[in-house]
């Protein structure tokens, strides 16, 4: 079946820095989203990719779809306190959305 | 206030007990979704619902059952079966297939006795 992981588990970034988490999957995706939850909440949409290619910002936030739509990558820039949390991929193939372990990113001020 | 609601926040279950988690929405949303989440693991889909009176199983629905009487209301029963309950559950919710965008609920940590 469809699995999709992500890398690193853990993230420990100085405040200021920039760091990128990266999703991929074992088939090909119709299209991927973002899920961020805040410790002690719950997942919030952040955003979804359909092209190949695609690349989208939310302000500090770049969301990469990769050409082959098998893997897709977050980059965050000038890290945050409020970025603390995880961060989950979810790839879409025909019925099912499967979402990967997540990346947990602590930051140091 | 529109969104998705879930109850109670912490649960706790004896041995041999079922328990039942409650998850309504008010978006008038089609699809509702239940998951799993453990530490260090992503989210499990356990059952979800895309139209009223009708449910399909997800990947780890062994233990769980679930109704859909109301297009508002998706309850979730955690029966005996299920041998390692202890998780965060989450109800999530969307317009229309599991492609779409999820909405999710606030979660419901259950531990077990």
């Amino acid at each position: 079946g469809q699995q999709v992981m992500q890398i690193p588990q853990y993230q420990h970034v100085q405040e200021g820095e920039d760091f990128t988490t990266y999703c991929n999957s074992s088939t090909t995706l119709s299209n991927i989203q973002w899920y961020k939850q805040r410790p002690g909440g719950h997942p919030v949409f952040l955003i979804q990719l359909v092209k190949s290619g695609e690349v989208k910002k939310q302000k500090r936030l770049t969301f990469q779809f990769g050409e082959a739509k098998k893997n897709s990558s977050l980059h965050i820039t000038a890290t945050q306190t409020t970025d603390v949390g995880t961060y989950f991929c979810a790839g879409r193939n025909d019925y099912k959305l499967s979402f990967g372990a997540g990346t947990t990113v602590t930051v140091r001020a | 206030d529109g969104g998705i609601t879930q109850s109670p926040k912490y649960l706790f279950r004896k041995e041999g007990q079922n328990v039942t988690l409650s998850c309504e929405q008010n978006l008038n949303h089609d699809a509702m979704y239940w998951y799993r989440q453990d530490p260090g693991q992503g989210l499990r889909l356990i059952y979800y619902s895309q139209i009223v009176n009708d449910f399909q199983k997800g990947d780890i629905a062994e233990g769980y059952s679930v109704s859909r009487e109301k297009k508002e209301s998706f309850p979730l029963t955690v029966t005996s079966a299920q041998k390692n309950p202890t998780a965060f559950y989450l109800c999530a919710s969307s317009w229309g297939t599991p492609r779409e965008t999820q909405y999710f609920g606030p979660g419901t940590r259950l531990l077990v006795l």
